[in-house]
């Protein structure tokens, strides 16, 4: 079946090193999310889109994370100068319309390790 | 903004038994609320979902009560297997018609004793 496609899967970036995430949704969705769940277990929001327009990003530490969905192009969720607290599994989820008719599928995540 | 309280973090339960997980909300303008089952090293997978419309769904062996007045929604799973052993995680969000974001809780690690 059709999945949200998440690369790569697992990313190694030193202290202050910037790191790229890719996220692929599935093909008809208007809808992209980013969530970050860190070691205990907890989802944060980061930021939706609908379309390539950004709908919600109060989530987004702004002054070192930023994210596109340019057309015809994996979203992208790029964050400069790590640090040791990006250190996190980054997940991507798309919805076809409205949340509450589809729900989200989520991708399989990437693992950001920061050293 | 909504905050969702997950009980509890760890549940133990023996193979064929039943297991309820619960969840309060905090937003009473929330009208959405899936459950979702994350495996080790996956993404989390939607089980079901409920609408504030409706009090109480089933799929098989899953189920999802809510209580809109009292704020709070459970998820029962029956005749419990090895493979529904996984982390379980509420969330709540008010769907608008856009894309809004789910608030989740903290999860529940649930251990099916063989």
């Amino acid at each position: 079946g059709e999945e949200v496609a998440q690369t790569p899967k697992h990313l190694v970036r030193g202290e202050g090193q910037k790191a790229k995430l890719y996220c692929a949704p599935i093909k008809g969705h208007s809808y992209v999310f980013w969530y970050q769940q860190v070691l205990k277990n907890e989802f944060k929001f980061l930021i939706s889109f609908q379309n390539e327009n950004v709908f919600d990003e109060t989530g987004m530490p702004k002054e070192r994370f930023s994210a596109k969905c340019l057309p015809n192009s994996p979203c992208s969720l790029e964050i400069q100068a790590t640090k040791l607290e990006d250190s996190a599994v980054y997940f991507c989820a798309s919805s076809q319309s409205t949340v509450s008719t589809h729900g989200y599928t989520f991708g399989s995540g990437t693992r950001l390790t920061v050293v | 903004g909504e905050n969702v309280e997950q009980h509890p973090s760890t549940l133990s339960v023996q193979e064929g038994d039943s297991a309820v997980i619960k969840c309060t909300y905090s937003d009473s303008a929330s009208n959405y609320f899936p459950w979702y089952k994350q495996e080790l090293g996956k993404g989390p997978q939607l089980i079901i979902d409920i609408r504030s419309n409706v009090g109480e769904k089933k799929d098989q062996r899953i189920a999802v009560t809510l209580n809109k007045t009292a704020k709070h929604f459970s998820l029962h799973i029956t005749e419990t297997q090895p493979e529904d052993s996984a982390v379980y995680f509420c969330a709540a969000m008010y769907s608008g018609g856009g894309a809004d974001g789910l608030t989740f809780g903290k999860g529940t690690h649930l251990i099916i004793q063989p």
